[in-house]
């Protein structure tokens, strides 16, 4: 079963430039949700899509967004670009496991912006 | 305001040493798990907790639920140098979103 593939894997914008990040979930997973991890404030949830509809949000801008398509592919945008949005933004899909909602992360694409 | 308060955040021991991580919050989950990530990769999933006091065993680590489902312990016996990573422990508000503590990066040196 192929893993979560995250696209690109390194990217270099300027302020106030938009990126456009890709993430393919495990087949047969449904649900898709973003992170941002930084060194201060660590893995920060962005959104949970599922059956492309936002299922939940975080405490995020809305410069901040994202979407889901039909075959579970989901996709998050950035618009205006800031030096502070520098990170590693992480993508997993997710199951359930042992009753819990268990994440499979992607290995990220980390975003410098300059 | 950080939901879940990991310590220690950075732990550098030697290799066949015990330790101990803590994860702790005023908050109630309905499930804690714990993650280990490596450089240039994702979060991987070690453990899933769901009952207050449960406790698992993966070979050399032993992952604790408190009591009132508002803390978790993770006990390394042993340490290796193949331990060496960032541990992540979140915790489940509801049916979906995850909450994550900052991290303890752990160094086994040799």
């Amino acid at each position: 079963k192929a893993g979560v593939t995250q696209t690109p894997r390194y990217l270099i914008k300027t302020r106030g430039q938009q990126v456009t990040l890709s993430c393919s979930p495990i087949s047969g997973h449904r649900s898709v949700s973003w992170y941002q991890q930084t060194p201060g404030q660590g893995l920060q949830f962005l959104f949970e899509y599922f059956s492309e509809t936002q299922r939940n949000k975080g405490n995020f801008p809305g410069r901040f967004s994202g979407r889901q398509f039909s075959n579970s592919r989901s996709e998050m945008n950035v618009s205006t670009l800031e030096l502070g949005d520098s990170a590693l933004y992480l993508c997993a899909s997710s199951d359930l496991r042992d009753g819990a909602n268990v994440l499979t992360f992607g290995a990220g694409s980390r975003l410098t912006v300059l | 305001t950080q939901l879940l308060k990991q310590s220690p955040q950075f732990l550098s021991i030697q290799e066949g040493e015990n330790l101990t991580v803590y994860c702790n919050s005023s908050s109630v989950f309905s499930s804690l798990q714990w993650y280990r990530q490596e450089p240039g990769e994702g979060p991987v999933l070690l453990v899933t907790v769901v009952t207050g006091g449960e406790v698992k065993k993966l070979k050399r680590l032993t992952f604790q639920f408190g009591d009132a489902r508002k803390d978790s312990s993770l006990h390394i016996t042993a340490a290796q140098p193949g331990d060496t990573g960032l541990y992540l422990c979140a915790g489940a508000q509801g049916a979906q979103k995850l909450v994550f503590g900052q991290g303890t990066r752990l160094t086994i040196n040799p």
